[in-house]
């Protein structure tokens, strides 16, 4: 069955520094999306990307927050200086539109840890 | 915009008992629901999701949910739960409207544990 793969599934980073993670939609699907939750919270949605460009983003998504595809494969997530609040575990979805709605596929996650 | 409420933070049940969980929700244009499920240090799982039709809907591992619009509910029920199924269950929803860019809204969740 097809996967969304998340690369690293654990990172730790100093206050400050910036952070890329990685994630590898399903093949032919077109819409990504990132969500991350906070330790012992619910799942918020951070922002959606279908055709090269932002679809939908929350209040969370502000400035320090960046999503890219830089090829065909790869979606990533850049949070330019972390702060504390930042560490949370960070989901990448994607999903197919097929004249309806559908589920999401996630992944596993990234958990960051900010330091 | 649209909200979730998932009541029940923690839901203890006997190994082979029935389980109802919870979830409720309010939105100003009709929606879509999901459950998903997290099993510990994984990721989040589709169990089954409403889109139209019947009301009542079947998903993997044996549970269903029925979606009530005059109670803007749609619990999820399973009639024999086994130690698996601890995990954490999370409602969702989302608006319907053209695309499929429109992110979901979660509930808090409901942490369910099976004791033997």
């Amino acid at each position: 069955e097809p996967e969304v793969t998340q690369t690293p599934s654990h990172q730790v980073t100093q206050m400050g520094q910036e952070v890329i993670l990685r994630c590898v939609p399903i093949s032919n699907h077109l819409y990504f999306y990132w969500y991350r939750q906070i330790l012992g919270q619910k799942v918020e949605f951070l922002v959606s990307f279908y055709n090269n460009e932002i679809s939908e983003k929350s209040e969370i998504f502000d400035d320090q927050f960046s999503v890219e595809r830089p090829d065909g494969s790869n979606f990533t997530l850049k949070i330019r200086s972390t702060k504390l609040e930042d560490s949370a575990m960070y989901f990448c979805a994607s999903s197919n539109r097929q004249g309806s709605a559908s589920g999401y596929t996630f992944g596993s996650g990234t958990r960051l840890t900010v330091v | 915009a649209q909200s979730v409420t998932q009541l029940d933070s923690q839901v203890p049940v006997f190994e082979e008992a029935p389980v109802e969980l919870r979830c409720n929700y309010s939105s100003s244009v009709s929606v879509y629901l999901f459950w998903y499920v997290q099993y510990p240090n994984q990721g989040l799982q589709l169990l089954l999701k409403y889109l139209s039709g019947s009301t009542l809907v079947k998903g993997i591992n044996g549970f269903e949910a029925e979606f009530n619009k005059s109670q803007t509910s749609f619990h999820l029920r399973k009639p024999s739960v086994h130690i698996s199924d601890t995990a954490e269950y999370f409602c969702a929803v989302r608006v319907r409207s053209g695309g499929g860019a429109d992110g979901l809204t979660f509930g808090k969740g409901t942490h369910l544990i099976i004791q033997p």
